[in-house]
């Protein structure tokens, strides 16, 4: 698993907490993407960034913020979270956002919000 | 909008015999990528196989080989002389105008010993 990375792999916050993912690539693509896995349920597109640049924002909560610093490094800043945002939250890759699509996955990080 | 359905929520398979699981989408795109994922227990998802639309031919990777018609929009995956390591949730996408992947609610896949 050193793909994709992410940390932590678990993460219990209340509702007024502040905390922060993070995911990091190791294959050198240029495209990177937040998703949400919750149960029985296909995943949930939430960012998408290509060269750094975000190019995707498929209607996300406020209280869930990205920040991509290089093409390497992608974080999920989360505040103010309610119950219904625990999920499996996981990170992906690809070479370049257009050609071919093949993403790689990170492990995930199981949130629980109380 | 686009969607990709996978009717089966679940499936079981005894050792080494053969099962498919299959995916329909929707798509007014006339080319694009479709994907098998694979996700084990508490692991990482996984590419098992990809098809480009254009392309006729059938892909295949060692024991997984798909049956895509491109007309019925389907594209099913068959797992030959399955393995205890086959067991896991397996989800369908396809990519869509903007290059997102649009998936399916997925299958999990139970191996009988």
């Amino acid at each position: 698993e050193t793909g994709v990375t992410q940390t932590p792999r678990h993460l219990v916050m209340g509702m007024t907490n502040k905390k922060s993912l993070k995911c990091e690539q190791h294959l050198g693509h240029n495209a990177m993407y937040w998703y949400k896995q919750s149960a029985k349920k296909p995943l949930e597109l939430m960012f998408v960034y290509n060269f750094k640049e975000q190019t995707e924002n498929n209607s996300v909560p406020s209280r869930f913020s990205p920040e991509c610093p290089n093409s390497s490094h992608l974080f999920l800043h989360l505040h103010t979270l309610q119950p219904e945002d625990s999920a499996l939250y996981l990170c992906a890759s690809s070479q370049e956002r257009g050609l071919e699509n093949t993403q790689y996955f990170g492990p995930g990080t199981r949130l629980t919000v109380l | 909008a686009q969607t990709v359905t996978q009717s089966q929520p679940e499936m079981s398979v005894q050792e080494a015999e053969t099962v498919t699981l299959s995916c329909t989408y929707d798509t007014s795109e006339s080319d694009y990528y479709l994907f098998w994922y694979k996700q084990p227990p508490s692991r990482q998802m996984i590419l098992v196989i990809r098809q480009e639309a254009y392309k006729q031919q059938n892909a295949t990777e060692n024991r997984f080989s798909v049956n895509f018609q491109k007309a019925a929009k389907s594209f099913s995956l068959k797992i030959s002389d399955s393995q205890l390591g086959d067991a896991a949730m397996y989800f369908c996408a396809c990519e869509d105008s903007n290059y997102q992947l649009i998936w399916g609610a997925g299958t999990k896949l139970i191996i009988k010993p």
